[in-house]
């Protein structure tokens, strides 16, 4: 089983600052990396798939990197809509495994 | 515009049964896999079954798997989840999510998502 891990737990970030966001997986996903966004009493919102990709909508703000094991997503310049959790999701094998979350929170 | 209802959900007693409903439109339902995730109070996202496009291939969490069945009907563009067996810890939110790949085995991540039908297993 492929376990992802997400870091830090939670990020104090002020609006317009760039926050960092983590993920490891256990064993290679390859690209195989999505992320998604959640607000309080929504339902999550796919930003990036295949590691990199910005999904339709989706603001040049937000970015992923990485391949294998090690992942980031990076909000360039935070927006007051942004402060939300995230969400990273391995889909390389069937049971799509996602990360604990990182809560992006206002400094 | 692709819409995902999911319905079903309520308050039931553990070792009872549930069948939640999760009513697709917007696009050709039958050529994309489907998925249930759920969410407990104040926790993250759980990953808890995938159906392929056309129904073939099936996997679970392992939390899930034994008590729980995902199927599909094509033609009435529906998914559901019969949970069996309910414990308090299946305590959660569920949300059906449609595969963003078509075509895919299930190995896939999710453009869509419903809003969600919440279950309380709690006597």
């Amino acid at each position: 089983e492929i376990v992802m891990t997400q870091s830090p737990a939670t990020l104090s970030v002020s609006p317009g600052e760039r926050a960092t966001l983590s993920c490891r997986a256990s064993q290679s996903v390859s690209s195989n990396l999505a992320w998604y966004q959640q607000k309080p009493g929504q339902a999550p919102r796919l930003l990036i798939y295949g590691a990199s990709t910005r999904a339709t909508g989706i603001p040049a703000r937000f970015s992923g990197s990485g391949s294998g094991t090690e992942f980031t997503l990076t909000i360039s310049s935070l927006q007051s809509e942004d402060f939300a959790v995230y969400y990273c999701q391995q889909y390389s094998n069937w049971k799509g495994a996602f990360g604990q979350g990182t809560k992006v929170e206002i400094k | 515009q692709v819409q995902l209802v999911e319905s079903g959900g309520g308050v039931v007693q553990p070792g009872r049964s549930l069948r939640l409903s999760c009513a697709a439109s917007g696009f050709t339902f039958s050529t994309y896999g489907m998925h249930w995730v759920r969410q407990a109070p104040g926790k993250g996202l759980e990953w808890v079954a995938v159906i392929s496009y056309d129904g073939s291939n099936k996997y679970y969490a392992d939390s899930v798997k034994g008590r729980f069945t995902i199927s599909r009907d094509n033609f009435k563009n529906t998914l559901y989840l019969q949970m069996n067996s309910l414990r308090a810890e299946d305590t959660a939110v569920y949300y059906c999510a449609k595969g963003r790949v078509r075509y895919s085995d299930g190995r896939d991540y999710f453009d869509y998502w419903g809003q969600g039908t919440l279950v309380t297993v709690s006597s």
